[in-house]
């Protein structure tokens, strides 16, 4: 069983729909990351949380240690929001990740 | 600031030939990563410097060498290339100091497409 495992792998949807992608993991944490990665192979990290909720724009995402969760949600999606999204925990020193297989999000116009 | 560049962006080569990926980042990072990522895997830590004058072996280490060179620098080596590892190859920094629990953003560069035929 993967340490990381996301949820859809796959998402088509609607510009202007709500989007939920989410995350469960089996590692403890001190803190997770969710990247997303252009169709050009670029990556970016969007957030780094370890409890709660963080939101920078139309990006929302959540995080609940207890239950080894988290989700990342997109409001009033758009054509530039399609991309490879991924979950990426952070357990044990030295910063090391361990990465999700990615969600591939498509939003069509 | 540049942030983390990689070179060269493409690369093929031969199996057997050697050849090296550059990354450096300007950020004044304390910790460098190189990660490999391939279709269905997701991205796999290769090797990782902590700090300068320190590597340590990540998730998928071998047939791979690595040299912090100085602060700014991590670069990673194939000596004999095989087909596995025909990848995308990843460079990442973020400024954690080892000593410490701060947690940090890691920063990634646009990756190196190396094709080994």
């Amino acid at each position: 069983k993967n340490e990381v495992e996301q949820s859809p792998q796959n998402l088509t949807a609607q510009e202007g729909e709500f989007i939920t992608i989410n995350c469960s993991y089996s590692v403890g944490i001190s803190a997770l990351h969710w990247l997303q990665q252009h169709p050009g192979g670029g990556i970016v990290s969007l957030f780094m949380l370890s409890s709660g909720k963080k939101k920078h724009g139309r990006l929302i995402a959540t995080i609940n240690i207890q239950e080894k969760h988290s989700s990342l949600h997109i409001t009033a999606s758009h054509p530039r929001d399609s991309a490879v999204y991924i979950c990426a925990p952070r357990g044990g020193g030295a910063q090391k990740l361990v990465f999700g297989q990615g969600t591939r999000l498509t939003i069509n116009p | 600031n540049a942030g983390v560049t990689q070179t060269p962006k493409f690369q093929v080569l031969k199996t057997g030939q050697s050849m090296t990926l550059q990354c450096a980042q300007d950020m004044n990072h304390n910790s460098m990563y190189w990660y490999r990522q391939d279709p269905g895997m997701g991205l796999r830590l290769i090797y990782y410097s902590a700090s300068e004058g320190t590597t340590d072996k990540g998730e998928v280490p071998n047939g791979y060498n690595v040299s912090r060179l100085n602060k700014r620098e991590f670069s990673l080596r194939l000596e004999s290339a095989a087909p596995s590892q025909t990848s995308v190859y990843f460079c990442a920094s973020s400024e954690a100091v080892p000593s410490t629990t701060r947690r940090e953003t890691q920063y990634f560069g646009p990756g190196t497409r190396l094709l080994v035929l």
